[in-house]
Formats: structure tokens, sequence, C-alpha cells
């Protein structure tokens, strides 16, 4: 059973704070994806990683994929109330390929 | 581009009684996938269809849940009978195909509470 493992569970930030996001697997995944998800709303897309060591840049948000494509990271630069939600990872590929396997996700509060 | 639609937004019921889902994939998306997520925690996956057909429901509880995409387009999930246990949103998404980087677009889901 292939599982991730995200820290922290929650995070409660000021305005401006820089943060990262950690999902962690003993597992090789083929990609990661990072999802946003807020309440009453199902999870979004924010990037796909494929490569080991690859990193992606969206804005404020920048993703890095493990050299070993077992874990990844989420930085947010300058943090903004409108990046309240909850951050989800999810793997794909490996031994179930087609699917996806979620880890229990960040709920992040950011206050202004 | 219309998204993935759910139907019922909100559902409450007795333990024991039965329930169903609706789901609405985007058009031309083969694959379609139930989940299952519990509050504060990540989606599970109950069921994965590639058009009408079923690729994984080794997580589905299959004594009590059910689930179908006849024709490959729409679905439904049921329950019956519904545990308190089974309280949480059940979110459905689709995608393009099955492929090893698999991006899934999701409704907004059902929450059904069991009481």
């Amino acid at each position: 059973t292939q599982l991730l493992e995200q820290s922290p569970q929650f995070l409660s930030i000021q305005e401006g704070e820089n943060l990262t996001v950690y999902c962690n697997s003993s597992s090789v995944f083929s990609s990661l994806q990072w999802y946003r998800q807020e309440p009453g709303e199902g999870p979004v897309l924010l990037v796909t990683v494929v490569t080991g060591g690859e990193v992606k840049k969206l804005k404020r948000l920048t993703f890095q994929f493990g050299d070993a494509r077992k874990d990844s990271s989420l930085h947010i630069t300058a943090a903004q109330p409108g990046d309240t939600g909850l951050y989800l990872c999810a793997g794909a590929g490996g031994t179930s390929y087609g699917k996806l396997t979620f880890g229990q996700g960040t709920i992040l509060t950011v206050h202004p | 581009e219309a998204g993935v639609a759910q139907s019922p937004r909100y559902k409450i019921i007795e333990k024991r009684q039965s329930v169903a889902f609706w789901c609405n994939p985007i058009s031309g998306h083969a694959t379609l996938y139930w989940y299952q997520q519990i509050l504060g925690q990540g989606p599970k996956l109950l069921i994965q269809f590639q058009n009408n057909g079923v690729v994984d429901d080794s997580q589905l509880p299959k004594d009590r849940f059910s689930a179908e995409r006849l024709k490959g387009v729409d679905s439904t999930l049921k329950i019956q009978p519904a545990k308190l246990e089974d309280s949480a949103v059940y979110l459905c998404a689709s995608s393009l195909q099955m492929t090893y980087y698999n991006e899934q677009f999701f409704g907004p889901g059902t929450r059904l509470t069991v009481l």
C-alpha cells in the first residue's frame, strides 16, 4: 500500500509570512500533484511534477519533486488570506497506475 | 467547458436507509472516479471506471456500496444500508485518460450525514 504523509497537518500564519508544506512517502511515484480545496468544493489541481528534482513556480507558489520521486514540497512566499484552504498532495503511478493516492492534507489559515 | 456535475449537494438520512449519488463527468473524459472524504482527511478512492468498465474497486465496501457507469458517461454510487461511519463528502472526479500524470477534475461533492 502506497502512503503519503503530509506535514504539518495545520498551519496558522499571518499575512506576509512564508511557509512550506511537506509530502513524504517510502514509495516511488511517477508524478506528484498538488491540489487546493476550499470548503464546500472539490479539490482543484495546482500543479503536476513528473521529473525527479523538478521545480515549478506558479506566482508565489514553488513546488519541488524530490530527486528520488518519493517526496515533494510546496513553498508559499508572502502568504495572503486568499491562500487559506486545504492543500493536498497526491501521488500517481508507481504500483498504482492510473490511480491517485492522497495525503491527509494541510489546513492553512492566513490571518490578515 | 462545463465541469464535473454532482447531485444532490447535501443529503441527510437515518442509519440503515439507502442513498444514491449521481455524477456527470466532463464531456469526453473516459476515466471516472468516486472518492470518499471524511472530515479533516484526504480523499480515499472507492472505485475507478475506464469507460463503463471497473478498473479498481479494491477499497469499495461491496457489502453495502455499489456503483455503475452505464454507457460510459454518467455514474451513480449507492449505499444500502447506510452506517453512521459513512458520513462524509463523496467526490466524483474525471480525467481524459488513465495516464501516469493523471490530471483529475473534481466535482463539488455530496455531503452525506447519517443520523
